[in-house]
């Protein structure tokens, strides 16, 4: 079946690092894949997508490349702040299935 | 995207009684609904799948006869927990399926329920 693996947490940065989170997944034919935020005590909120390969999704200053050829989706973001930290999610939904399949979450905290 | 709202935001029960949480999309009319359960510092257990005018599809596992959903119309979709015991105490989010490729969801803020 389809799964997702996220790079265990927690991930501690300073403000204004570089940051990555790797996701990996395993899927048969061409899944989107989504990037959640999940802030504390709220629930998730979509932070991107991308649908086919080599599609950039970016929002709010994050990015993730739609990588088929080593099924990946990894989250980057050249500058961190405070108000980034929160538990980001990798998903995955297949065609003709409506239902997402999660990662794990890495939970991210930035200090100042 | 759609506005999904949830409510209650938090609830504290007794064990042996129900409690509904209702899930509301505010400006999509749904006709499929999700219910997850997230435990501390977990990732998201789908619970079930909820259909307009039809029953729930559940997840292996998951008690139908326990955790209750009716999604009587497309813009609500309601879950019971019936005859609340402390394990439930979890955090329930709702999604909203917002149809069509990329099989987008919209999730609800969550609801936190304690089971004294």
């Amino acid at each position: 079946g389809d799964s997702v693996t996220q790079m265990e947490g927690p991930v501690t940065l300073s403000e204004e690092a570089f940051l990555t989170i790797n996701c990996t997944y395993t899927a048969t034919g061409y899944p989107s894949l989504f990037w959640y935020v999940q802030y504390p005590g709220e629930g998730l909120q979509l932070l991107l997508k991308a649908t086919k390969a080599d599609d950039k999704g970016s929002n709010k200053g994050f990015e993730a490349t739609y990588r088929k050829e080593t099924t990946s989706f990894h989250l980057e973001k050249g500058s961190v702040q405070v108000s980034d930290s929160a538990v980001y999610f990798c998903a995955l939904a297949n065609f003709g299935n409506e239902k997402l399949t999660f990662g794990t979450g890495t939970r991210l905290t930035i200090i100042p | 995207g759609a506005v999904v709202s949830q409510h209650p935001s938090r609830v504290i029960c007794k064990s042996g009684t129900s409690v509904k949480i209702e899930c509301r999309s505010l400006d999509f009319q749904a006709t499929t609904m999700f219910w997850y359960r997230q435990f501390p510092k977990k990732s998201l257990m789908l619970m079930a799948t909820s259909n307009e005018g039809s029953k729930a599809t559940y997840e292996q596992g998951v008690e139908k006869d326990k955790f209750l959903i009716n999604h009587a119309s497309l813009t609500l979709s309601t879950l019971t927990v019936t005859s609340a015991h402390p394990e439930d105490s979890s955090f329930y989010i709702c999604s909203v399926h917002v149809g069509g490729a990329p099989y987008e969801q919209y999730f609800g803020p969550g609801t936190r329920l304690t089971v004294t």
